[in-house]
Parts: structure tokens; sequence; C-alpha cells
């Protein structure tokens, strides 16, 4: 069953915490992103990866830091530098087969209590 | 700064009514065109896409592109009731969908 799995589903933090978000892939795609998503909002690129062990800044990045150790794998972490987390995190993939698609996961929405 | 613009909405149509969803682009560069639909609480899923001037149809769903308005359109035929949800148009300048600007989406509720 191939897609693109996104744990935890919710996620609870508070102020001053770090937390890691999971974004999993079994499609065989290089390139990986990440996205959040504000009520009312379109999506606005956090960070991507096109190969392992390499990955840019989108237009938001700050607060947030990312790894690419395995073509799978791209998990991001919210730091307590970004002041206002709260929001529905999206990771998306593309690959070669289909390069006009981004294939979404089902997001993990974050809150900061 | 790229921006992409879309009329937030609300937008209601009654069933069976066509529903234009209109988008424009900042970036004269730009070389594709995405349509992607969310459900409330939902990831996106990509409707259409559209590269060249004119209209590219798809079943109820017919994607138009003016490059030279920079205005990209979505229009649903006999809308029903399960399409309503948010509309993003996105918005790429190399050609594929490797980097995207979305715009914020118009949402759309198809009256029974």
């Amino acid at each position: 069953d191939g897609g693109i799995t996104q744990s935890p589903k919710y996620l609870f933090r508070k102020e001053g915490q770090n937390v890691t978000l999971s974004c999993e892939q079994n499609l065989n795609h290089d390139a990986m992103y990440w996205y959040r998503q504000d009520p009312g909002q379109g999506l606005r690129l956090i960070y991507y990866s096109q190969i392992v062990n390499d990955f840019q800044k989108g237009d938001i990045a700050e607060g947030y830091s990312v790894s690419r150790e395995k073509k799978e794998s791209f998990p991001l972490t919210v730091t307590s530098a970004q002041k206002n987390p709260t929001a529905f995190y999206l990771c998306a993939t593309t690959g070669t087969r289909r390069p006009n698609e981004q294939f979404f996961g089902p997001g993990t929405r974050l809150t900061v209590l | 700064q790229k921006e992409v613009e879309q009329n937030s909405g609300p937008l209601s149509v009654p069933e069976g009514a066509i529903a234009s969803l209109n988008c424009t682009y900042s970036d004269r560069g730009s070389q594709s065109f995405f349509w992607y639909r969310q459900y409330s609480g939902k990831s996106p899923e990509l409707i259409m896409f559209i590269y060249s001037n004119g209209d590219k149809e798809d079943g109820r769903f017919t994607a138009q592109l003016n490059k030279a308005s920079q205005y990209v359109s979505l229009l649903i035929r006999d809308s029903q009731p399960s399409d309503s949800a948010t509309y993003l148009c996105a918005v790429n300048m190399d050609g594929s969908a490797r980097q995207l600007t979305f715009g914020s989406g118009t949402q759309l509720t198809v009256l029974p």
C-alpha cells in the first residue's frame, strides 16, 4: 500500500518545546516538501529536498529545521524559535514518473498550548 | 515576490449550475498551473494541471489559461454538493510540480 504517512495526526506542544513531525513515503519519490497552512490560508513552503542529504529553505524556514538522511523520510522539527507554530503541517512528494503532481500526506495539526 | 491571488469566497452555487473559480498570478515567467481541491480538515488533492493557453477539459472540470492576462480559471459543470470544498490554485515556474506557490483558496459551497 503505497503512500505518504505523517505522524502524529494531532500534536500538542507547550511553549518553549521543540517537536518533530514525521513524514515517511514508500513511493520512491526523490523530492519531498513541507508546507504550513493557517486557517483560511493557502500553503506556504517551509523546506524542500530534491535528493538525500540535501535540502533548501522555502519561504518561511525561520524556526524550523529538517533532515533528509534517507530517501523515504523527511522529518520536520518545529523549534522554540518559531513564534506562532499552531497550524496544519503538510508533507508532499514528487516523483519523476509524474512530475506534474505533488502528492500530499494526511497532515499533522499542531497546537501550542 | 511571486504571488497567486484568489477570491476567498465563499462562493455559493445551486446544484447543477456551473461554478467558476478564478486565479491571477504575478510572475509572467510562470509555466505550469495547478488546481487542487481540499476538503475541510483534509490534505489537497490534484484536480487538473494546464501548461498551454486555452482550455483543458477533464470530465466536469475545465481549466482555462490566459498567459497574456496572467489568469487561470477552473469551471465545474453540473456542480454537486460533493464539490463543496476549498479550491487552491498553484503556480510553478519550471514546468513541473517541483516548487509551487499556492493561492489562499476559494471556498465553494454547492447548495442542494
